[in-house]
């Protein structure tokens, strides 16, 4: 277990729809990142929040949106879903600074659109 | 912009030493990171460079010149687990991001007998 948690591990949802993916950080980190990794394609930056603030935006979707709570917890929403939104949707934490140990991931949530 | 490349694929053998290369190009730079990511599962960091040099961690070795904008994983005494995913990730401080990692697309290590 790295400390942060992912909900659900597995989504299976059909074109059109929205879904909300959940992200808890691992205990004292500030910073939430969302990822997209496709299968073909490697880890893909969509968004950054620091302490209930967004930090970074990458190549996120309008159709994508995300926030941090006042409990630091995180929640991407994907609305109008297509095929092509399939894919391993990874959160990640890390704590203030620019330390040596990088993000801790958590298990990600494995979306399919059908 | 930003650049991070390494090879798709490697394959190696049990008990062989495998070198991973990275070359990147990017502004604001102030770190890069291994890490290790088996098939549908979170990638797990393996190591850290920010100065130019050799850091050694056990099996593994990762190296960084900064002028280079290059660096390589080493790994020796090969396992069959070592079959994985090894992306290469450069720390971007540009647009006020905090820690915030550019991924490349990973090299895809296998291990055999």
């Amino acid at each position: 277990d790295s400390g942060v948690t992912q909900t659900p591990k597995h989504l299976i949802t059909a074109t059109g729809q929205r879904v909300t993916l959940r992200c808890s950080p691992r205990s004292g980190d500030l910073s939430v990142y969302w990822y997209q990794q496709s299968l073909d394609q490697g880890l893909q930056f969509l968004i950054q929040y620091y302490n209930g603030e967004e930090r970074a935006k990458g190549n996120i979707l309008e159709r994508f949106s995300a926030q941090q709570f006042p409990d630091l917890h995180s929640e991407l929403n994907l609305s109008s879903l297509e095929l092509g939104d399939s894919a391993l949707y990874f959160c990640a934490s890390s704590p203030p600074g620019q330390g040596q140990g990088g993000y801790t991931f958590g298990s990600g949530t494995r979306l399919t659109v059908v | 912009g930003q650049n991070i490349d390494q090879p798709t694929e490697m394959t190696a053998t049990e008990g062989a030493i495998v070198q991973i290369n990275c070359t990147y190009q990017t502004s604001g730079f102030n770190g890069l990171f291994w890490y290790q990511q088996h098939a549908g599962e979170a990638p797990t960091f393996l190591s850290y460079n920010v100065l130019d040099g050799l850091e050694e961690k056990g099996r593994f070795s990762s190296f960084l010149s900064r002028s280079k904008g290059y660096s390589y994983l080493l790994l020796k005494e090969l396992q069959m687990k070592d079959s994985a995913s090894y992306l290469c990730a450069v720390r971007d401080l540009r647009s006020g991001a905090t820690n915030k990692l550019i991924f490349g697309t990973g090299t895809l290590l296998a291990v055999q007998p």
